[in-house]
């Protein structure tokens, strides 16, 4: 089945740590996404691609890194100078244009949290 | 910039009673909206979407109307089922996709 796989379900940083969440998909989609949600809040965007080896800033993108060397996947780096990371992150991803009418395909999620 | 206000939680129904979770936009454009539901632990799954307005998204018994003139897209469900208990979370997309704050309902047997 088609779909977005996200590794580790669950992740402990210690600090100072850098970490690497994994998204993986499988449905030949062009866009990727990568989201943090709090509790009681939406969702917003922390990076996101429209295609391979392209990516932009979302509105929270300071402490974090990604990088898009294959269309399949799109790997989220939490560095030690993002100074609140406990959160649920969200990797997803789109077919490409027309942009605004497309619906995102989400994963199962990220846990992480800080020892 | 564009954003999404939707109907704050939670929201407590028996099975079978009527949902409505009402939700705004503001845009500088014409969005694309959508609804998504979130199941506990897991990621977001769209629910229905609408494109233009007066179009109605539907799915799963779930009901919601693209009104341009009041800038809603109000969620509606006539007889819920304790299944139907998640987060539910309006968005629109202009240019990038935003999202309402979340709206926590349980359904209750």
């Amino acid at each position: 089945d088609g779909g977005i796989t996200q590794s580790p379900k669950y992740l402990f940083r210690k600090e100072g740590q850098n970490v690497t969440l994994s998204c993986e998909q499988n449905l030949n989609h062009d866009a990727m996404y990568w989201y943090r949600q709090d509790p009681g809040q939406g969702l917003r965007l922390i990076y996101y691609s429209q295609i391979v080896n392209d990516f932009q800033k979302g509105d929270i993108a300071e402490g974090y890194s990604v990088s898009r060397e294959k269309k399949e996947s799109f790997p989220l780096t939490v560095t030690s100078a993002q100074k609140n990371p406990t959160a649920f992150y969200l990797c997803a991803s789109s077919i490409g244009a027309p942009w605004k009418v497309q619906p995102q395909h989400f994963g199962d999620g990220t846990r992480l949290s800080i020892l | 910039g564009d954003s999404v206000t939707q109907m704050e939680g939670p929201v407590t129904l028996s099975e079978e009673a009527f949902l409505t979770i009402n939700c705004t936009y503001t845009a500088t454009g014409y969005p694309s909206l959508f609804w998504y539901v979130q199941y506990p632990g897991e990621g977001l799954q769209l629910l229905l979407k609408a494109t233009k307005a007066d179009d109605k998204g539907s799915n799963k018994g779930f009901e919601a109307t693209y009104r341009k003139e009041t800038t809603s897209f109000h969620l509606e469900k006539g007889s819920v089922q304790v299944s139907d208990s998640a987060v539910y979370f309006c968005a629109s997309n202009d240019y990038k996709l935003s999202f309402g704050a979340g709206t926590t309902v349980t359904v209750r047997a």
